[in-house]
């Protein structure tokens, strides 16, 4: 069963860094999404992204965020210099189709410790 | 964002009974309602979902049903097995407008099935 991946599983940085996580989706799909959890809280939405655009963004990505889409199977997550208040799960999603329609499929997940 | 709310934090059921987690929201424009089932140290796996133009959707053991009107949703697992033990995310979204796919989480309520 297609499944989507991401590297690392865990990245520990020190604050001020710049981090990249890594995603690859499921091959056909079209659409992708971060979403990220701090610990003992909801699963936010940062972003999604199509067509090499990003489609929607939440307040929390702000300029220290962005996304792309190097070649054709990643998809990235940049962090250009990172807080302490980074520190979270962040999980790479993918669809067929919007959400609102079709089904997110998400990946394990980057556990990203901010020293 | 209190827009999806799983008041219950913890469900403890006896194997081969039913689990019922419940959800509720409170944007009108929500048309897409999904359940999902995490293990820690994973992501969230798809279980089911439901348009907001049906009322029950059923797969196995798994059954959602959506009460537009009250604006309420819940996951029925019959019969619960211990394996089903996880935390339990509802999740939404709206269609097209300004929302691309973008999922709203409730906070997620762990369910235990013991032996």
């Amino acid at each position: 069963e297609p499944e989507v991946t991401q590297t690392p599983s865990h990245q520990v940085t020190q604050m001020g860094q710049e981090v990249i996580l890594r995603c690859v989706p499921i091959s056909n799909h079209l659409y992708f999404y971060w979403y990220r959890q701090i610990l003992g809280q909801k699963v936010e939405f940062l972003v999604s992204f199509y067509n090499n655009e990003i489609s929607e963004k939440s307040e929390i990505f702000d300029d220290q965020f962005s996304v792309e889409r190097p070649d054709g199977s990643n998809f990235t997550l940049k962090i250009r210099s990172t807080k302490l208040e980074d520190s979270a799960m962040y999980f790479c999603a993918s669809s067929s189709d919007w959400g609102g329609t079709d089904t997110q499929y998400f990946g394990p997940g980057t556990r990203l410790t901010v020293l | 964002d209190q827009q999806v709310k799983q008041n219950s934090p913890s469900l403890s059921v006896q194997e081969g009974r039913i689990s019922i987690l419940n959800c509720d929201y409170t944007n009108s424009m929500f048309d897409y309602f999904l359940w999902y089932k995490k293990y820690p140290a994973e992501g969230p796996t798809f279980l089911i979902s439901i348009s907001s133009i049906k009322d029950k959707n059923e797969d196995g053991r798994f059954t959602v049903f959506l009460n537009k009107s009250a604006k309420h949703l819940s996951l029925h697992i019959v019969p619960s097995q211990p394996g089903d033990s996880a935390v339990y995310f509802c999740a939404a979204s709206g269609a097209g407008g300004t929302s691309y796919g973008k999922l709203t989480f409730g906070q997620g309520t762990i369910l235990t099935v013991h032996p």
